[in-house]
Order: structure tokens, then C-alpha cells, then sequence
């Protein structure tokens, strides 16, 4: 079945953690993006990559960092340098200019 | 500087009535423009697009959108809403450089 895989769903983490949220798709899409979703503020781009091995900071990418080693993988880690990283995550995916998303993950810091 | 803007914070109509959820965008060129849909918690399933051609575009679930170049908008309607509908709906417009601007969204809320 195809499409685009966020894991874990749910994930907390003490202040100072580093944590990264995966992002996997079987669907062969080139460009893959994260965005950021926190109430009545809409979807804020974090980091984006066109290609395997190149990847574009977001409005939003102080705190966050990207790797693109494999087309269908593009994971995020929160720093600790992320002052308020309590949120929703969304990945997605781009094709034929259509993005196309996954089922997010919940990011609480307690 | 490309922007799209949801002006309904939050909308509620009752079951079997019309719908009619509004966007306006800002983009210098033709642009490609999108609503999509999200459950709560969720991600956001992709109704209609438009690119190009006929301004009035079809999608999903029965919903459509109409593209007024004049008036830089692109409104989603559905002739009647379903108590399944209620979620957030997003606006969203497809600029160069493959990036993507989402308005800050809709929330609907269905009355039996």
C-alpha cells in the first residue's frame, strides 16, 4: 500500500532531548517537506529537499535540522535549541506540483 | 510575497444546509490552488485543485471550488453538508520554487 509513513505518532520528550520524527514513502516522490502545526497559526514550513542530498530551510528552521540520504526518507530532528517545540508535525511529498501528506505526529516536551 | 488568506475562523451549519467556506490569495502569477481537509489529529487528505482550464473544479466527497481571478479568490462549496464534514479545511496556493502557502484554516462545525 502506498504512501507516506510518520513515526511515531505520539512522542514526548524531556527539555535538553534531541529527538527525531520519521518520515518514509513508497510512493517515489521527488521533493519532501516539513511543516510545523500549531492552533490558529495554519502549516509553517520547516525544511524542504527537492532531491536526494540537498534539502532548503523553511520560514521556521532554527532548532530543527533534516537529512535526505535516501529518496523515500526524510527525517526530522528537533534540538534542544527549539524553544517551543510542543507540536504537530506533518510530512509530505510532492508530485506533478500536488503535495501530498501523511498522518503527522504529536511532539510534547514535558 | 505570496500569502493565502482564510477570513472564517470557524463556521457551523446545520446538516443538509449549503456551505460555502472562502479564500482569497495573494500570488504575482497563475497560481495553483488547493483545498484540503484534516480530521482532528490527523493529516490533511487533498479535496480538489485547480491549475488551469475550467474555474469551476470538482473533487472529493462532493465538495467544488470556484477560481475568480478578479477577486483573487477560490471558494469551496458543497450544496449539502453532512455531519461527516466537520473538520479543519485549508486553503492552500502552489507558488514557484515548489513551495507551498496554506492559510490558517477553517473549522467547521455540523448541526444535527
Amino acid at each position: 500500500d502506498g504512501g507516506i509513513t510518520q513515526s511515531p505518532k505520539y512522542l514526548f520528550r524531556k527539555e535538553g532531548q534531541n529527538v527525531t520524527l520519521s518520515c518514509e514513502q513508497n510512493l517515489n516522490h521527488d521533493a519532501m517537506y516539513w511543516y510545523r502545526q500549531d492552533p490558529g497559526q495554519g502549516l509553517r514550513l520547516i525544511y524542504y529537499s527537492q532531491i536526494v542530498n540537498d534539502f532548503q530551510k523553511g520560514d521556521i528552521a532554527e532548532g530543527y535540522s533534516v537529512s535526505r540520504e535516501k529518496k523515500e526518507s526524510f527525517p526530522l530532528t528537533v534540538t534542544s535549541a527549539q524553544k517551543n517545540p510542543t507540536a504537530f508535525y506533518l510530512c509530505a511529498s510532492r508530485f506533478s506540483d500536488t503535495i501530498y501528506f501523511g498522518e503527522g505526529s504529536w511532539l510534547t516536551v514535558v | 510575497a505570496q500569502s493565502v488568506t482564510q477570513p472564517d475562523i470557524h463556521i457551523t451549519v446545520s446538516e443538509g444546509a449549503s456551505l460555502e467556506l472562502r479564500c482569497n490569495y495573494s500570488y504575482g502569477a497563475t497560481p495553483y490552488l488547493f483545498w484540503y481537509v484534516q480530521s482532528p489529529g490527523q493529516g490533511l487528505q487533498l479535496l480538489l485543485k485547480y491549475f488551469s482550464g475550467d474555474t469551476l473544479v470538482q473533487g472529493i466527497k462532493g465538495f467544488e471550488a470556484e477560481f475568480k481571478r478578479s477577486q483573487s479568490s477560490f471558494n469551496l462549496r458543497k450544496p449539502s453538508v453532512h455531519w461527516s464534514d466537520a473538520a479543519e479545511y485549508f486553503c492552500a496556493v502552489g507558488a514557484s520554487g515548489n513551495q507551498f502557502y496554506f492559510g490558517t484554516g477553517t473549522s467547521l462545525t455540523v448541526i444535527p
